[in-house]
């Protein structure tokens, strides 16, 4: 099955700075990467994702960029807000199908006013 | 866009009894859902695929005959944690997508809080 690691697992950053979170994925045959924002006690909320055949997806402050040869993507997250602190998870398609992932092991990040 | 629901979003139960947290997709038809389990601190860790009018289908070292699993409609899933311990206490959540051709959107529950006591 597949297997996803996700760095750092924390993440503290100044308010305006950029914050960015890298993931490798296992199974070479994935081809949709969502990353997820979780808070405190709530449902992961998608924030972004990308398909395989794109190399770089961005809307707004949020980035992700794709590497396929090398099996990592990462989150982009420009002008950081405190708003934006919160879990962050990227995940990768389980053996069997889309409607089912692989969740890395998280970030949390902490944008410091 | 796409709702799914779960209920309740939070439970106390004693030792040893059972706990029953139900999953609904309340805009589309689902044959099959998921369960996830989130310890403090964690990630999500998906347990078990839902089938409507079928078995579940287990992820490696989850017990199927401690969560029991009943996909008995298209909208509707329910996870039973039976004979709960304080070790069960978890963030449970379900998901499900709308059938190819409406995007590959995963929609998650709102989660169900278990505290066994």
């Amino acid at each position: 099955g597949e297997n996803v690691e996700q760095h750092p697992s924390t993440l503290s950053v100044q308010e305006g700075d950029s914050a960015v979170i890298k993931c490798t994925y296992s199974d070479s045959a994935s081809n949709y990467f969502p990353w997820y924002k979780q808070e405190l006690g709530k449902r992961p909320q998608l924030i972004i994702d990308i398909r395989s055949n794109v190399g770089e997806k961005k809307d707004q402050r949020i980035a992700v960029t794709l590497n396929k040869t090398a099996k990592h993507f990462s989150l982009h997250i420009t002008e950081t807000q405190p708003e934006d602190s919160a879990v962050y998870f990227c995940a990768a398609p389980a053996a069997g199908g889309y409607q089912k992932v692989t969740f890395g092991t998280g970030t949390k990040l902490q944008v410091i006013p | 866009g796409a709702v799914v629901s779960q209920h309740p979003s939070w439970v106390i139960c004693k030792s040893g009894t059972s706990v029953k947290i139900e999953c609904r997709s309340l805009d589309f038809q689902a044959t099959t859902m998921f369960w996830y389990r989130q310890f403090p601190k964690q990630s999500l860790m998906l347990m078990a695929t839902s089938n409507e009018g079928s078995k579940a289908t287990y992820e490696q070292g989850v017990e199927k005959d401690k969560f029991l699993i009943n996909h008995a409609s298209l909208t509707l899933s329910t996870l039973t944690v039976t004979s709960a311990h304080p070790e069960d206490s978890s963030f449970y959540i379900c998901s499900a997508s709308p059938p190819r051709g409406r995007g590959n959107t995963i929609y998650f529950g709102e989660g169900s809080w278990l505290t066994v006591v």
